[in-house]
């Protein structure tokens, strides 16, 4: 059974960082492409970063460039999100997704997400 | 970026009834639509990609239907496990942009 299991989730402070970790189980890791998802209170999902299958290629939307990593270790099936110089509009729970496929592919399989509040 | 605009935004309706979500695309997306189920306390679960392709798993009762920048999701027969909240999703270009949900809730 594939899961994804977020954590590292917190109260912090506007300009501060924080790291996010996602553990992955029940399929082979290292295969496919992995993302980061967001969903503010009461409002829609917004994609966050996809990292390749290496981790050589990472791709952000501009409102996360520059301040967030994307990151994975294939041998302990674990992706990371680097968030840094965070803002109170990254208030948001955050999900671990996986592609179905390539990165220009849906999300197959979620975590249930880590809470993250930017709060002085 | 691709705006999504999905309709209605809350839907009532009773078991057995069927639904039908609507969603539009600002620019022709071909057939990279996807549709998700969110419920409370569970994972978000991927139903419909490739605009019609039914994921494995996912009830006969679903259909999604439309190509280009109009599509939609129905669902036949309406189970009390499928009040929940839809989401569709473009994965076409990047950035990967989400509807802002309908709502299906036990009239």
């Amino acid at each position: 059974e594939v899961q994804l299991v977020e954590s590292g989730g917190g109260l912090v402070q506007p300009g501060r960082s924080l790291k996010l970790s996602c553990a992955a189980s029940g399929f082979t890791f290292s295969n496919y492409y992995m993302a980061w998802v967001r969903q503010a209170p009461k409002k829609g999902l917004e994609w966050v970063a996809t990292i390749s299958t290496s981790g050589s290629r990472t791709y952000y939307p501009d409102s996360v460039k520059g301040r967030f990593t994307i990151s994975r270790d294939n041998a302990k099936s674990s992706l990371y999100l680097q968030m840094n110089s965070l803002k109170s509009e990254d208030t948001a729970t955050y999900y671990c997704a996986r592609h179905l496929y390539y990165y220009s592919s849906p999300f197959d399989y979620w975590g249930q997400g880590v809470m993250v509040t930017v709060s002085s | 970026d691709v705006q999504m605009t999905q309709s209605p935004s809350y839907l009532a309706a009773s078991p057995g009834e069927s639904v039908s979500i609507s969603c539009k695309a600002s620019k022709s997306i071909s057939n990279n639509l996807a549709w998700y189920q969110e419920k409370p306390g569970k994972a978000n679960k991927l139903l419909i990609h490739s605009g019609s392709t039914l994921q494995s798993g996912t009830p006969s009762r679903f259909s999604g239907s439309g190509s280009g920048t109009d599509f939609t999701l129905t669902i036949r027969s309406l189970e009390s496990e499928d009040f929940a909240v839809y989401y569709c999703q473009q994965y076409n270009e990047y950035p990967p942009t989400f509807g802002s949900g309908t709502k299906l809730e036990i009239k």
